[in-house]
C-alpha cells in the first residue's frame, strides 16, 4: 500500500511569506507527527496529532508555526512570515499504535528553503 | 530534562569489522527506545526497538538502565550497512520521538 505522502518535495520562499506543507498519512493511521531535520540540529519534534484528542504542540518553536489535521486524515503545517532559520527538511509521520512502542512510518519530507 | 546523546557524528569501519553507535539517554521514567536509520536517498525507517529484543540485519541494541544506554551492535559490518543512524526515545504516556543527533556510518570495502 501507499506510504506517508508529503508535498511539495520542495520549497522555495522568500524570507516574510507564508508556507503551506502538506501531509497524507498511511490510511487508517490515527497518529501523525511533524519534525524538522536541520543541519547540526538533528530531528525535531514539532506537533503530534492522535485521534479526537488535542494536538501535542509542545515543540513548535515559535507562533508563526502551526499545523491543522482535518478530518482525522490529511494535515497541513503552516509556518508564516518565514526566517532563514526555518529552512529545513520537514518531515511527518503517522503510526497505528499509540501510547508507545508503535512504529512511525515517515514520508520523504519537503525541503523548505527560505531565502 | 528528555535528552538522547549520540556522541559519534561519523563512524568509519571496514567491511567484516565490528560496529557500536553509541547512545545515551536522559529521561525521568521508563522511556521506549528506538533505533532509526535512513539510507541514501530513502526515508527514515525503524530498525529496531527495544521491546522488542529482536536482531534485524544482524543488528541488535540492549537497553542498559544503569547506564542510561541503548548503544547499536553488529558483529560484522557490510558495506550496504553504510547510512545515517538515530537513536530516539519516546515516554509511556507519549508517542513523540525525542532524536539523537545521529551517527553516519560509513563502512568501506
Amino acid at each position: 500500500g501507499a506510504g506517508v505522502s508529503q508535498s511539495p518535495s520542495n520549497k522555495v520562499t522568500e524570507k516574510g511569506k507564508d508556507v503551506e506543507l502538506r501531509c497524507d498519512p498511511i490510511s487508517g493511521h490515527t497518529a501523525l507527527y511533524w519534525y524538522r531535520q536541520s543541519l547540526g540540529q538533528g530531528l525535531e519534534f514539532l506537533i503530534y496529532f492522535q485521534g479526537n484528542s488535542a494536538p501535542d504542540k509542545s515543540g513548535l518553536p515559535s507562533d508563526r508555526f502551526s499545523a491543522e489535521r482535518t478530518g482525522g486524515s490529511v494535515s497541513t503545517l503552516t509556518i508564516q512570515r518565514t526566517q532563514q532559520e526555518d529552512s529545513a527538511v520537514y518531515l511527518c509521520a503517522s503510526s497505528l499504535i499509540p501510547r508507545g512502542g508503535g512504529e512511525q512510518f515517515f514520508g520523504p519530507g519537503t525541503r523548505l528553503t527560505v531565502l | 530534562a528528555q535528552r538522547v546523546t549520540q556522541p559519534e557524528k561519523l563512524l568509519s569501519v571496514f567491511k567484516g569489522a565490528p560496529v557500536e553507535l553509541k547512545c545515551n539517554y536522559s529521561y525521568s521514567g521508563s522511556p521506549e527506545l528506538f533505533w532509526y536509520v535512513q539510507y541514501s536517498r530513502q526515508r527514515l525507517q525503524l530498525l529496531l526497538r527495544h521491546i522488542s529484543r529482536e536482531s534485524i540485519k544482524g543488528f541488535t541494541a540492549d537497553l542498559n538502565k544503569g547506564e542510561t544506554s541503548f548503544h547499536l551492535k553488529k558483529p560484522f559490518a557490510q558495506e550496504e550497512d553504510s547510512a545515517m543512524y538515530y537513536c530516539a526515545l519516546s515516554g509511556l504516556n507519549t508517542d513523540k520521538l525525542i532524536f539523537g543527533t545521529g551517527t553516519r556510518l560509513q563502512v568501506f570495502p
